[in-house]
């Protein structure tokens, strides 16, 4: 199966500052990647849609000023959080939709802790 | 009421005991389905599509009724290394591509 890279891996921010998060294709171009984010025993929740060289969609509730995301390349979408608060804190999962396979592959995930 | 519902659990199972948990869904209309397994504090990882006529890898099978509108995961001879939260997946209508999830079901197989 394709391979989906996300860096990094964890991250301890104090809270204001920004946080990047980075998710690769490693041996596929992916058109559509996606954003997740996952609190303790709860489901994956759908943050974001990216398509490359356009606005990523996000879903209602998600703020799209507070996390921006950046699709410039088949290989790359980045997250960045803004002025990370506390209730930020959570696991982010990245996936990338690859049409050779017709199936997502999910990135490792980022466990963000905004202290 | 929540688009994909699964029992939370724990499921407690002994080594080599077969077990099922359910899946509900809410919109008929819905096109594939899937089962994904997630350790702890690691990404999801693709376990089995599910398809109408039902499919068997090794030990799962998985199963799906349109009517009742529901999918099962059947696991036999249950090891140690099934532990984990079985998450149902099913696709949304507008897209092939975007997933809606369960919030998944924690099995725990003990010695």
């Amino acid at each position: 199966g394709a391979v989906v890279s996300q860096h990094p891996s964890w991250v301890i921010c104090k809270s204001g500052t920004s946080v990047k998060i980075e998710c690769r294709s490693l041996d596929f171009q992916a058109t559509t990647m996606f954003w997740y984010r996952q609190f303790p025993k709860q489901s994956l929740m759908l943050m974001a849609t990216s398509n490359e060289g356009s606005k990523a969609t996000y879903e209602q509730g998600v703020e799209k000023d507070k996390f921006l995301i950046n699709h410039a390349s088949l290989t790359l979408s980045t997250l960045t959080v803004t002025s990370a608060h506390p209730e930020d804190s959570s696991f982010y999962i990245c996936s990338a939709h690859s049409g050779s396979y017709n199936e997502q592959f999910f990135g490792p995930g980022t466990r963000l802790t905004v202290l | 009421r929540k688009e994909v519902e699964q029992d939370p659990g724990p499921f407690n199972v002994p080594e080599g005991a077969t077990v099922a948990f359910n899946c509900t869904y809410s919109n008929s209309a819905s096109q594939s389905f899937f089962w994904y397994r997630q350790d702890c504090r690691k990404e999801p990882k693709l376990l089995m599509s599910v398809y109408s006529s039902g499919n068997e890898d090794g030990r799962f099978t998985a199963q799906l009724n349109r009517a009742s509108q529901y999918i099962s995961l059947l696991i036999r001879d249950s090891k140690l290394s099934d532990s984990a939260t079985y998450l149902c997946v099913v696709t949304a209508l507008d897209s092939n591509y975007q997933l809606i999830w369960g919030a998944g079901t924690k099995l725990i197989i003990k010695p």
